[in-house]
């Protein structure tokens, strides 16, 4: 089944602890998205990436840092500095140009012990 | 600001009767706008836009730049239409602008 694959399902975050989401396509496509879903608040832009090793800063970027050594991959990572990371983490991708419409993962739902 | 809004949180009607979900949007530009819907247990996955002027299951929109609208609209709503659904405006670079969401819930 093609698409993008999220892993893990389900992540637990201690307290001052580093937690990696990650994000893969097999789509072929050359941007890919990550946003952060709460309820009542819809999706919200945390960072994304246009092409390989470039990366941009979302809405909701403190606290989060990203990756793109590879076209496929697009790596989340939650730092300690986030104060507020219990949500719902969705990765999407699309191909370049002209407004094309987003395909999305299954999502992650971090939580903190 | 760019910003979508969708002012109900939850719309409940019957089997066969219309339904409408309004998004109204705030852009200095020309918009691009997409509703996008999750059913239960599946992923958020693309439902029209509003560009391609295509009718998907039932589900018609129409852009009005007057009242800064984009309407989702079905005239006869199915139980399995009930899901959550977004309304999203395209803010340059592929980057896409979410309403809050509305849930339908369409009861027999």
């Amino acid at each position: 089944d093609g698409g993008i694959t999220q892993s893990p399902k389900y992540l637990f975050r201690k307290e001052g602890q580093n937690v990696t989401l990650s994000c893969e396509q097999n789509l072929n496509h050359d941007a890919m998205y990550w946003y952060r879903q709460d309820p009542g608040q819809g999706l919200r832009l945390i960072y994304y990436s246009q092409i390989v090793n470039d990366f941009q800063k979302g809405d909701i970027a403190e606290g989060y840092s990203v990756s793109r050594e590879k076209k496929e991959s697009f790596p989340l990572t939650v730092t300690s500095a986030q104060k507020n990371p219990t949500a719902f983490y969705l990765c999407a991708s699309t191909e370049w140009g002209g407004n094309q419409p987003q395909h999305f993962g299954d999502g992650t739902r971090l939580s903190i012990l | 600001a760019q910003r979508v809004t969708q002012p109900e949180k939850l719309l409940s009607v019957f089997k066969g009767a219309p339904v409408e979900l309004k998004c109204n949007y705030s852009y200095s530009g020309s918009p691009e706008l997409f509703w996008y819907v999750q059913y239960s247990r599946q992923r958020l996955q693309l439902l029209l836009r509003h560009i391609s002027r295509e009718s998907i299951k039932g589900f018609t929109a129409d852009l009005n730049k007057g009242e800064t609208s984009f309407h989702l609209k079905k005239p006869f709503a199915q139980e399995e239409d009930s899901a959550m659904y977004y309304c999203a405006l395209s803010g340059g670079y592929n980057k896409l602008i979410f309403g809050a969401g509305t849930r339908l819930a369409v009861h027999p």
